[in-house]
């Protein structure tokens, strides 16, 4: 099993700032099949990125991912209010499909 | 537009056995993987069982022997019979389209494991 481990566990910011997510896999991601998802408070997950750096349907590009075999980052350019959220990576290269644990994106 | 419907979730007793349901709309059933996820309280995501448009299924672990996932796509739904029922099976469950990432998930459905 591939385990996913996302740092920081929260990231203090201010709306307009950048924020530089990471995710690191305990092994290489089969064909970089690595996703980013954000969920709100009592929402469930919203699909932000799939392929390591493909925008989904109508994701701002504001959101972009990059990354490859073990090292992943998804970097939100500007914050704004909406984007202070729960952001997750998930692996689907190999089964079992696993996330990490999550970075909260919180306001300063 | 594509919208998934989970519902079933409810209050049981350890050992005791629920069947959740997932409706789908919008797109054909048979025409996806399928899968349930959840998410305990205050937690992350856990992956708990898949089905492809084959019928080839997969479970986590954790719910291996215990759930049951299945499809009718005549009615475009998706279930999960749970069984032997655990605290530590309670969680928010949801419904997820996947080809590849997790495309489309419903509102989730609570399950709550207590005597």
């Amino acid at each position: 099993e591939i385990v996913l481990t996302q740092s920081p566990g929260t990231l203090y910011l201010s709306p307009g700032e950048r924020a530089t997510l990471s995710c690191r896999a305990s092994q290489s991601v089969s064909s970089n099949y690595l996703a980013w998802y954000q969920q709100q408070p009592g929402q469930a997950p919203r699909l932000l990125i799939f392929g390591a750096s493909s925008r989904a349907t109508g994701i701002p590009d504001s959101f972009s991912g990059s990354g490859s075999g073990t090292d992943f980052t998804l970097t939100i350019s500007r914050l704004e209010p909406e984007d202070f959220a729960v952001y997750y990576c998930q692996q689907y290269g190999s089964s079992p499909w696993t996330f990490g644990q999550g970075t909260k994106v919180e306001i300063k | 537009q594509v919208q998934l419907v989970e519902s079933g979730g409810d209050l049981v007793k350890p050992g005791g056995s629920l069947r959740l349901s997932c409706a789908a709309s919008g797109f054909a059933l048979s025409d996806y993987y399928m899968n349930w996820i959840r998410q305990a309280p205050g937690k992350g995501l856990e992956w708990v069982s898949h089905i492809s448009g084959s019928y080839d299924i997969y479970y986590a672990d954790s719910v291996k022997g215990r759930f049951t996932i299945s499809r009718d796509n005549t009615k475009n739904s998706l279930y999960l019979e749970m069984n032997s029922l655990r605290a530590d099976d309670t969680a928010v469950y949801y419904c997820a389209r996947n080809w590849g990432s997790f495309d489309s998930w419903g509102q989730g459905t609570l399950v709550t494991v207590s005597s």
